[in-house]
């Protein structure tokens, strides 16, 4: 069975510093990637997702994750941390050749300091 | 273009009731989803319709939750009777097709059973 592992259940950064924020996954089969972002009181945003092809892969708002199958990571960064990347984050991941559910990992809460 | 819509957004009743949640995909997405969020966790797929036949409904507690898409675009969720623990986030998606399709949430229904 598929699992997604998100290390930290909160991280809190200085404005204008790296944001990292670990997922690893378990699945026999590299599945495909996503990395959602929740904002209060609002429904999961897409940020970026990995397929196939080129294992870098860039999203919106200037985030980007890197899918690595030796670790079995998919760990989004920011190079500069702003304000309103306060939010929550989620990894979640889908079987290849599923009908498309997606597991959720539990989240990550990013915290960002003036 | 207009996103997921969900109603209400707020509800509380007490142990034993019951209550309805609905859904409006975006317009012309085939598949729809509604998961549930508690409190600390990320989603967890209750259902998934694809038109209006049930793709996966694996994790659905079927003794008290039922759902249905009438025509292939609507959806309700139902609860009865509701417990303590059905307190939670009910999140409605929708996507064009299956995974990799991205999957577009609604703001979502905060459910309190007291």
């Amino acid at each position: 069975a598929q699992s997604v592992t998100q290390l930290g259940s909160h991280v809190s950064v200085s404005e204008g510093a790296l944001v990292l924020l670990r997922c690893n996954y378990s699945s026999s089969v590299p599945p495909y990637l996503f990395w959602y972002v929740q904002y209060p009181n609002q429904g999961l945003q897409l940020l970026l997702k990995y397929t196939t092809g080129a294992t870098l892969v860039k999203g919106i708002n200037g985030f980007e994750a890197e899918f690595k199958k030796s670790e079995t990571s998919f760990h989004l960064t920011k190079p500069s941390a702003h304000m309103s990347d306060a939010a929550e984050y989620f990894c979640a991941v889908s079987r290849r050749g599923s009908q498309g559910n997606l597991i959720f990992g539990k989240g990550t809460k990013l915290s960002v300091k003036p | 273009e207009a996103g997921v819509a969900q109603s209400p957004r707020y509800k509380i009743i007490e142990k034993r009731q019951s209550v309805a949640f609905w859904c409006n995909p975006i317009s012309g997405h085939a598949t729809l989803y509604w998961y549930q969020q508690i409190l600390g966790q990320g989603p967890k797929l209750l259902i998934q319709f694809q038109n209006n036949g049930v793709v996966d409904d694996s994790q659905l507690p079927k003794d008290r939750f039922s759902a249905e898409r009438l025509k292939g675009v609507d959806s309700t969720l139902k609860i009865q009777p509701a417990k303590l623990e059905d307190s939670a986030v009910y999140l409605c998606a929708s996507s064009l097709g299956v995974s990799p399709d991205i999957q577009y949430f609604g703001a979502g229904t905060r459910l309190s059973v007291l």
